[in-house]
C-alpha cells in the first residue's frame, strides 16, 4: 500500500525552538507539498517541490523553509517557531495525473 | 482571495437522508476537480474526482456533479451514513498547472443516527 509518512504525529515546543517536520514517501512520485490545516481556512500550501533540491512558495510560506535533498524525503522547517504556527500540518506528494496522497499529519503546538 | 469556496462550515443529516455539499470556484482555467474527506486527527483521502468534460461521475453511495457554465460543484451521499462523518473538502487544478490543487475551506458533515 503507498504512504506517505509524517515522522511525529503531535508535537509540543518552544517559542522561538528550531521545529523540523519530516515527511517520506514511497511511490516515487516527482512532487511533494506542504499544507497547514487550520479551522475556518482550510488546506493552505507552504511550499512544494517538483524535483530534487527544487522548491517553490506556495501561498503561506512566511516562518518556512524547506529542504528536499532526497526525492523521498521533504522537510518543513520552522526556523523560530511561534504561537502562531500552532496548527496541524500535512504533507502530500503527487505524480501529477490525479490529486494528492496525504500523510496522517502533525498536529503541531508552539507554547 | 480564495479561488475555491466552500460557504457552509458545516451540515447536518439524518442517517439515510441525501448530503449535498457544495463547492464554488472563481478561476475558468480550473478543469479537473476532486473530492477529499477528512477524519480527525487523519490526512484528507481522496474519495471522487470530475475533469470538465463529464458533468457527473458516480462511486457507489457518492455523486459529483459539476456545472462549468455557474462554476459549481457538489458532491451528493446517498443514502448518509454515520461513518460518512468527517470534514469535505473540494479541490480544483488546471492542467497547465497540474500539479497544484487549490482547496476549499471544507465542510463538517455530521450524519445523525
Amino acid at each position: 500500500d503507498v504512504k506517505v509518512t509524517q515522522s511525529s504525529r503531535y508535537l509540543v515546543k518552544r517559542t522561538g525552538e528550531k521545529v523540523f517536520l519530516e515527511c517520506v514517501q514511497d511511490m516515487d512520485h516527482e512532487n511533494m507539498f506542504w499544507y497547514r490545516q487550520d479551522p475556518g481556512l482550510g488546506l493552505r500550501l507552504i511550499y512544494f517541490s517538483y524535483d530534487v533540491k527544487m522548491k517553490e512558495k506556495g501561498d503561506i510560506p512566511e516562518g518556512y523553509s524547506v529542504s528536499r535533498e532526497k526525492k523521498e524525503r521533504f522537510s518543513l522547517i520552522l526556523e523560530s517557531a511561534s504561537t502562531n504556527q500552532t496548527s496541524m500540518y500535512l504533507c502530500a506528494s503527487s505524480d501529477g495525473q490525479e490529486g494528492y496522497t496525504f500523510g496522517s499529519g502533525t498536529r503541531l503546538t508552539v507554547v | 482571495d480564495q479561488q475555491v469556496k466552500q460557504n457552509s462550515p458545516s451540515l447536518s443529516v439524518q442517517e439515510g437522508r441525501i448530503s449535498i455539499l457544495n463547492c464554488d470556484y472563481t478561476n475558468s482555467m480550473f478543469d479537473y476537480f476532486l473530492w477529499y474527506k477528512k477524519y480527525p486527527a487523519e490526512g484528507p483521502t481522496f474519495l471522487i474526482s470530475i475533469s470538465s468534460i463529464k458533468d457527473k461521475n458516480e462511486d457507489g453511495r457518492f455523486t459529483v456533479f459539476l456545472n462549468k457554465s455557474a462554476k459549481h460543484l457538489s458532491l451528493h451521499i446517498v443514502p448518509s451514513q454515520p461513518g460518512d462523518s468527517a470534514v469535505y473538502f473540494c479541490a480544483a487544478s488546471s492542467l497547465y498547472n497540474f500539479n497544484k490543487f487549490y482547496f476549499g475551506s471544507g465542510t463538517k458533515l455530521n450524519v445523525k443516527p
